[in-house]
């Protein structure tokens, strides 16, 4: 099983409309997750993290859900800019390494 | 400011040649990790490195991989000798501190092709 799971997609979506991702990671001992979006052709960069209580930035939700050990990230009212792939990172446990996804891809389309 | 700088954007060589892949972390961030990205396997750490110290480097495929932090600002991944397979993204990143929790940045990347 892989440490961290996630459906590829594509997810294509309208503009203006509500999209979900879920990931699920295999170490219950994990503490840190985030998510990071990843361009084409591009470096990811951090989107934000994910904590306990679940967090919010704009648009962008964040939930985690130990108890079952996923993780999720939802985007409302989505833009055409919103268009990449989105990559599930949570730390192995007792470590500093980071484990990614290897990514749900969205486009959003007009 | 300066993001993190990697060189060269593109590489292409033949199998069997040495390849060399720079990087220039943040200034003042401690920790420098080295990832690879292909399309089967996704993101995949090699190598990290705090305060120029390697502390992990099980993620490293094999003994043709080596990489060096010589100081605060400058690390080095070599393969020597080059094999096809070992065609992917090279992705240089740093952090501020140890630590999982700390956001990482990343550099542009190397796009490697061994022929």
């Amino acid at each position: 099983r892989k440490e961290v799971e996630q459906d590829p997609g594509p997810f294509n979506v309208p503009e203006g409309a509500t999209v979900a991702f879920n990931c699920t990671y295999s170490n219950s001992a994990s503490q840190s997750f985030f998510w990071y979006r990843q361009d084409c052709r591009k470096e990811p960069k951090l989107l934000m993290s994910v904590y306990s209580s679940g967090n919010e930035d704009g648009r962008f939700t964040a939930q985690l859900n130990r108890a079952s050990q996923y993780i999720s990230l939802l985007i409302r009212d989505s833009k055409l800019s919103d268009s990449a792939t989105y990559l599930c990172v949570v730390n192995r446990a007792n470590t500093d390494k980071l484990i990614f996804g290897t990514g749900t891809r969205l486009q959003v389309f007009p | 400011d300066a993001g993190v700088i990697q060189s060269p954007r593109h590489e292409v060589t033949e199998m069997g040649q040495e390849v060399t892949l720079r990087c220039k972390p943040i200034s003042g961030h401690n920790s420098l990790f080295w990832y690879r990205q292909t399309m089967m396997r996704g993101l995949e750490l090699l190598i990290y490195f705090n305060n120029n110290v390697p502390i992990d480097d099980s993620g490293m495929p094999e003994d043709r991989f080596s990489a060096k932090m010589p100081n605060a600002s400058f690390s080095t991944l070599k393969i020597q000798p080059s094999e096809p397979r070992d065609s992917a993204v090279y992705f240089c990143a740093s952090s501020l501190a140890p630590g999982a929790s700390n956001e990482q940045f990343f550099g542009p990347g190397t796009r490697l092709t061994v022929l």
